[in-house]
C-alpha cells in the first residue's frame, strides 16, 4: 500500500460543480501538501497544512490529523481549474515529501 | 523575481551519453531537491540537499550524481544516461519545515 493514496484518481465535471478530492496516508505527518499540475506544465503549491482548515479564493483544504484524511474542495469550478491535483506529505523535521500519484480533474463548459 | 530556473527545457539523448541539468533559485532557499515525474508514478525523489554543502539521496538515486555548487544553484548530472532516465526531472526548493515548495518549470528528457 502506498504512503499517500488519492482518490478519485480522474474526475470530470460541469462548470459550476463543487469538487472533493481526497487524500489519506498511512503514516504520522507533521505537514500536508496540496499542489496543482496544468497539463505540460510546472507545479504549483496551493496549500500547506497541519491542522484544520485553509481557504483561498475558490479552493479550500481541510485535514484531520487523527483520521489521516485532507479533501481539497473547488467551489464554482472553471474549465481553468482542470489540472492534476497533487496531495504530499512530510513527516517530522525531514524535509523530504512523499507524493500521490495525482487526481486527474477536467472542468467541461 | 525568477523564483527556480531549471535549464534546458527539453533534451534528447542517445544511451551513453552524458549531460548535466542546472537548476537555480534566487529566493535564498536553504533545501533544494531533485524529482523525477514518470506516467503512474507521482514524483520521486532522486536527490536532495538540505542545505549548502550537503547532499542526501532520496529513492532513486541510481545512475544519478548532484552538485550543490552553492546556496543558489544545485546540478544534476547523468554520466551515462539509459532509456530508463526518458522522464521529466523537476527541481524544487524550500525555505524551511513551514514552507510551501516551489517548483522549476521542469525538464523533458528523453534517452534513446
Amino acid at each position: 500500500k502506498n504512503e499517500v493514496e488519492q482518490s478519485p484518481q480522474n474526475l470530470t465535471a460541469q462548470e459550476g460543480e463543487f469538487i472533493t478530492i481526497n487524500c489519506s496516508y498511512s503514516v504520522g505527518i507533521s505537514a500536508l501538501h496540496w499542489l496543482q499540475q496544468h497539463p505540460g506544465g510546472g507545479i504549483v503549491s496551493l496549500f500547506m497544512l497541519s491542522s484544520g482548515k485553509k481557504k483561498h479564493g475558490r479552493l479550500i483544504a481541510t485535514i484531520n490529523i487523527q483520521e489521516k484524511h485532507s479533501s481539497l474542495h473547488i467551489t464554482a469550478s472553471h474549465p481553468r481549474d482542470s489540472a492534476v491535483y497533487i496531495c504530499a506529505v512530510r513527516r517530522g523535521s525531514n524535509y523530504k515529501l512523499t507524493f500521490g500519484k495525482g487526481t486527474l480533474l477536467t472542468v467541461n463548459p | 523575481n525568477a523564483g527556480v530556473t531549471q535549464t534546458p527545457k527539453f533534451q534528447v539523448l542517445k544511451t551513453g551519453q552524458s549531460m548535466t541539468l542546472q537548476c537555480a533559485q534566487d529566493m535564498n532557499h536553504n533545501s533544494m531537491y531533485w524529482y523525477r515525474q514518470d506516467p503512474g508514478m507521482g514524483l520521486r525523489l532522486i536527490y536532495y540537499s538540505a542545505s549548502e554543502g550537503t547532499t542526501d539521496k532520496g529513492e532513486v538515486p541510481n545512475g544519478y550524481n548532484v552538485s550543490r555548487l552553492n546556496k543558489r544553484e544545485f546540478s544534476l548530472r547523468l554520466e551515462s544516461a539509459a532509456p530508463s532516465q526518458t522522464s521529466v526531472y523537476f527541481c524544487a526548493s524550500l525555505e524551511g519545515a513551514g514552507s510551501p515548495l516551489h517548483f522549476g518549470n521542469g525538464t523533458r528528457l528523453t534517452v534513446t
